[in-house]
């Protein structure tokens, strides 16, 4: 069964600077996405950033980057110039390729805060 | 454009009763997903919807059923409601099935069993 795994319940970062969210997962297949989510107090789950196990060239979103090692099966998240509007719960999640069963298998969860 | 929608936004039940959460799926979407988000928790899939029929289901128990209608809106029924259901309810919808579609999540309804 496919895991995944935060092991970061909380993190801060002071406004303007630099934080990286860890993710570790396990995985027999070789085909797959990985996504990071972000839940707002809104409760709103948003998507930040998605890669493809395939691609070897990490995904970038603007302020968002990630490091992902597929050997490793480690995928984390770096958020550039945090703002406050970054802070939110962010879920690393996982979800077969060319399957029919495209369920999407969350962590439990990183709280970021943002401290001015 | 219209997103996905979900009613109600909260909920109070007692032990025992039945449930039904509604979700509307985003325009032109014929897929939809529910998760169940325990208290301090990632959502856990629930089971998939895909052109009115089920597709796929998680570890969860017969006592969770859902239905989807011909305009792809959706339902969660849970009977028989125990305490630990209470939890934040979310749905999601996708253009179609296959992990390519991005799966797009409702604001979700918070069901508290007392």
């Amino acid at each position: 069964a496919q895991t995944v795994t935060q092991s970061q319940p909380e993190m801060s970062v002071q406004e303007a600077e630099t934080v990286t969210l860890s993710c570790t997962y396990d995985t027999s297949e070789s085909d797959y996405y990985l996504f990071w989510y972000k839940q707002p107090p809104s409760r709103q789950m948003i998507l930040v950033i998605r890669q493809e196990a395939y691609k070897q060239q990490n995904a970038t979103e603007n302020r968002f980057s990630v490091n992902f090692q597929k050997a490793a099966k480690s995928f984390s998240l770096k958020i550039s110039d945090s703002q406050l509007g970054d802070a939110a719960m962010y879920f690393c999640a996982y979800r077969r390729g060319l399957n029919r069963d495209d369920k999407i298998i969350f962590g439990k969860g990183t709280r970021l805060h943002i401290l001015p | 454009e219209t997103g996905v929608t979900q009613s109600p936004t909260h909920l109070i039940k007692t032990r025992g009763q039945q449930v039904t959460l509604r979700c509307s799926s985003q325009s032109g979407h014929n897929t939809v997903s529910w998760y169940q988000q325990a208290l301090g928790q990632g959502p856990q899939f629930i089971f998939q919807y895909y052109r009115e029929e089920e597709n796929g289901r998680g570890n969860f128990p017969p006592r969770f059923s859902g239905l989807q209608f011909p305009n792809y809106s959706s339902e969660l029924n849970v009977n028989a409601l125990e305490l630990d259901d209470s939890a934040l309810y979310l749905c999601a919808s996708s253009f179609s099935l296959g992990s390519s579609y991005e799966q797009y999540f409702g604001p979700g309804t918070r069901l508290t069993v007392t």
